[in-house]
């Protein structure tokens, strides 16, 4: 497609339960990222994939978070035993390479109850 | 590590008039690029405008310049001609020039633009 897409666009879920969170960056894009932004707030870098390695987890906020890129292409982020904090939207941005404009998609807003 | 800051959290300007939205960094690297992202009420990220370290001119987009200081580190976004839907949160950005660092965002700036 043109664009970065994301689904699901919005995620209500129950605590304890696990969710899959997929983007689609664009075509030819090398480099992909996975952002989460609480309301209000700024961006908060989780993870980024440069092809289908991830030589940044640093930003994942615990083991419960871990995510994966096949293909060189679409990323799932995986939410395990979601908790009420998990809430936010989540943002994936791909970029043809490292360092250089990041386009991003629409965001999947997750609700934990 | 590479910080921006952000100093306003709310900005107002009057349609049709001139804008500065303030960003410093803080970065030892010689090599970076700064962005500026806007993302309106709809939450949809739109990129704005690039500065590259060593580009020795402004960056220019349409109605955006980038207001580039490197010895002072800032990188002040100036939108000309305010319009109602340049109504949104402004953010600051700087790209990783080193293998393993991560790709910082300010805190943001909240734009209204008054009729």
């Amino acid at each position: 497609g043109a664009g970065v897409s994301q689904s699901p666009s919005n995620k209500v879920t129950e605590k304890g339960k696990d969710v899959e969170l997929r983007c689609d960056p664009i075509s030819g894009h090398t480099a992909l990222y996975w952002y989460r932004q609480s309301l209000g707030q700024g961006l908060e870098f989780l993870i980024y994939f440069q092809g289908n390695s991830a030589p940044d987890k640093s930003g994942l906020p615990s083991d419960r978070f871990s995510a994966e890129r096949t293909g060189g292409s679409v990323s799932t982020l995986t939410i395990q035993r979601t908790q009420q904090e998990d809430s936010a939207v989540y943002l994936c941005a791909s970029s043809f390479s490292r360092g250089e404009t990041q386009y991003f998609g629409p965001g999947t807003r997750l609700l934990v109850l | 590590a590479q910080k921006i800051t952000q100093t306003q959290p709310g900005m107002f300007v009057q349609e049709k008039e001139a804008v500065t939205l303030d960003c410093t960094y803080d970065t030892s690297d010689q090599s970076y690029g700064l962005f500026w992202y806007k993302q309106p009420s709809s939450g949809e990220m739109i990129f704005l405008i690039y500065q590259g370290s060593y580009d020795e001119q402004n960056a220019t987009e349409g109605r955006y310049s980038l207001n580039f200081q490197k010895a002072r580190k800032s990188a002040n976004l100036v939108i000309s001609a305010s319009q109602l839907g340049d109504s949104a949160m402004y953010f600051c950005a700087m790209g990783p020039a080193n293998y393993g660092q991560n790709f910082v965002f300010g805190p943001g700036t909240r734009l209204s633009v008054l009729p």
